[in-house]
């Protein structure tokens, strides 16, 4: 299995703030990254695909970088509807695996 | 535009066999000719992380996570434009929200490999 880390696991920050949330394969998945938010009692939601692609409909202050083992999630500047769980996960191989989260909270 | 709605028993017992259902609505389950839509089952045990349990493609193609490969069977029922999850001899950490996901593949010449739409979850309980 590719196994994924996230770090860190949370974070506070204030609304403003740039954010950024790293994800780490345990082997090379080219870009086959996925990143997803999630709030408290909701599915989650595509952000970025691909690693870098922004899914359909998602604010322009989301982007996402990175290739082969090592990826980020960049929010520009935090609004107050970002505070959420953020899950990276890769369509590399199966089985598809998940990252750990990283909770966002407010400062 | 495609919705997915999973529905379930809410509490099981011990050793008991859960069943789930999606149901796809605002499109087809086998999509066009063309379609390379996957749709998985996705679980999230009480303030826990994202676990993938497997997938199935309209042919009945599956493909399962080895860690819950043993007990778990995803079956796809295009007449009913729905596809099914049961689970033989539960325990309590088998408790937890079970979603339906769908993976397209490709939309047009792009590849979207990820779950780009997800159904509000069902809450599973297993307890006597």
């Amino acid at each position: 299995d590719s196994q994924l880390t996230q770090s860190p696991s949370s974070l506070s920050a204030s609304v403003g703030d740039r954010v950024t949330i790293t994800c780490r394969a345990s082997q090379s998945i080219s870009t086959y990254l996925n990143w997803y938010q999630q709030k408290p009692g909701t599915a989650p939601k595509l952000l970025i695909y691909g690693a870098s692609t922004l899914q359909s409909g998602v604010p322009s202050r989301f982007s996402g970088s990175g290739s082969g083992t090592d990826f980020t999630l960049t929010i520009s500047s935090l609004h107050p509807e970002d505070f959420a769980t953020y899950y990276c996960q890769q369509s590399y191989t199966s089985p598809r695996t998940f990252g750990q989260g990283t909770k966002v909270e407010i400062k | 535009q495609v919705q997915l709605q999973e529905s379930g028993p809410g509490l099981v017992k011990p050793s008991g066999t859960l069943s789930l259902t999606c149901a796809v609505s605002g499109g087809s389950i086998s999509g066009s000719l063309s379609s390379t839509d996957w749709w998985s089952w996705v679980r999230q045990p009480p303030g826990k992380g994202l676990e993938w349990i497997g997938e199935i493609y309209h042919s009945g193609s599956t493909n399962y996570n080895p860690s819950f490969k043993s007990r778990f069977t995803i079956s796809v029922d295009t007449s009913q434009n729905q596809i099914s999850l049961k689970v033989r001899s539960v325990t309590a950490a088998d408790t937890a929200v079970y979603y339906c996901a769908r993976d397209p593949r490709t939309v047009g010449a792009t590849i979207v490999d990820a779950f780009d739409l997800w159904g509000q979850g069902t809450m599973v309980t297993v307890s006597s």
